[in-house]
């Protein structure tokens, strides 16, 4: 069965700060794709990254930057010198495939950067 | 310009009474997806369709039906049966589906989002 567990429920920080959203998946598949996906308070769903399961690079955009480690199942998140604009809502989510390319979400985290 | 859109934001129902909750995309997506978000937790699967005239149940599908009559158009229809409907709805949509254990999956790109409120 997949499962997604983020088990930071919130985290503060003061911008400028770097800060690291953790996320563990269950999977029984070894062909499976991990998503990062931002809310902020509008409510859309903006997508930030995609990773197959055979792909373990990190990956850095800007600020943003992915540890993917099958060893630990972890896709870890970090924003680096954080900003006001980063507040929101960040899912994490997994895909199997052949499951009929239906994601299942964590619970999410909620990051508030004060300024 | 694409997207999903979804209408309306805001939706107020009365208990018994059936709602329809929209969601169209213009970006020659195959698949759509409906998924229901409760505060503080993550989203949940309620239906998904891969192909036009064609849908399946998702994780909550229970008080809830859809239709896919149009590949650019999948409504949601929250029924009286469904026993806690106030939730925020999000529709999504994505370019591939899957027909297999060899195939890929491609990214879900989700719509504003409806919030519903049953009275």
């Amino acid at each position: 069965a997949q499962k997604v567990t983020q088990a930071q429920t919130e985290i503060s920080v003061v911008e400028k700060e770097d800060v690291t959203l953790d996320c563990v998946y269950e999977t029984r598949d070894t062909t499976y794709y991990l998503f990062w996906y931002k809310q902020p308070p509008s409510g859309e769903l903006v997508f930030l990254i995609r990773r197959n399961s055979f792909d373990e690079q990190n990956e850095i955009s800007g600020r943003y930057s992915w540890n993917f480690q099958k060893s630990t199942s972890s896709f870890n998140f970090t924003i680096t010198a954080s900003q006001v604009v980063d507040s929101a809502v960040y899912f994490c989510a997994l895909s199997e495939a052949g499951y009929g390319n239906k994601l299942v979400f964590g619970a999410g985290t909620i990051l508030r950067v004060k300024s | 310009d694409g997207g999903i859109t979804q209408s309306p934001k805001y939706l107020f129902r009365k208990e018994g009474q059936n709602v329809t909750l929209s969601c169209e995309q213009n970006l020659n997506h195959d698949a759509m997806y409906w998924y229901r978000q409760d505060p503080g937790q993550g989203l949940r699967l309620i239906y998904y369709s891969q192909i036009v005239n064609d849908f399946q149940k998702g994780d909550i599908a229970e008080g809830y039906s859809v239709s896919r009559e149009k590949k650019e158009s999948f409504p949601l229809t929250v029924t009286s049966a469904q026993k806690n409907p106030t939730a925020f709805y999000l529709c999504a949509s994505s370019t591939r589906t899957s027909g297999g254990i060899s195939s890929s999956t491609d990214t879900q790109y989700f719509g504003p989002g409806t919030r519903l409120t049953v009275l």
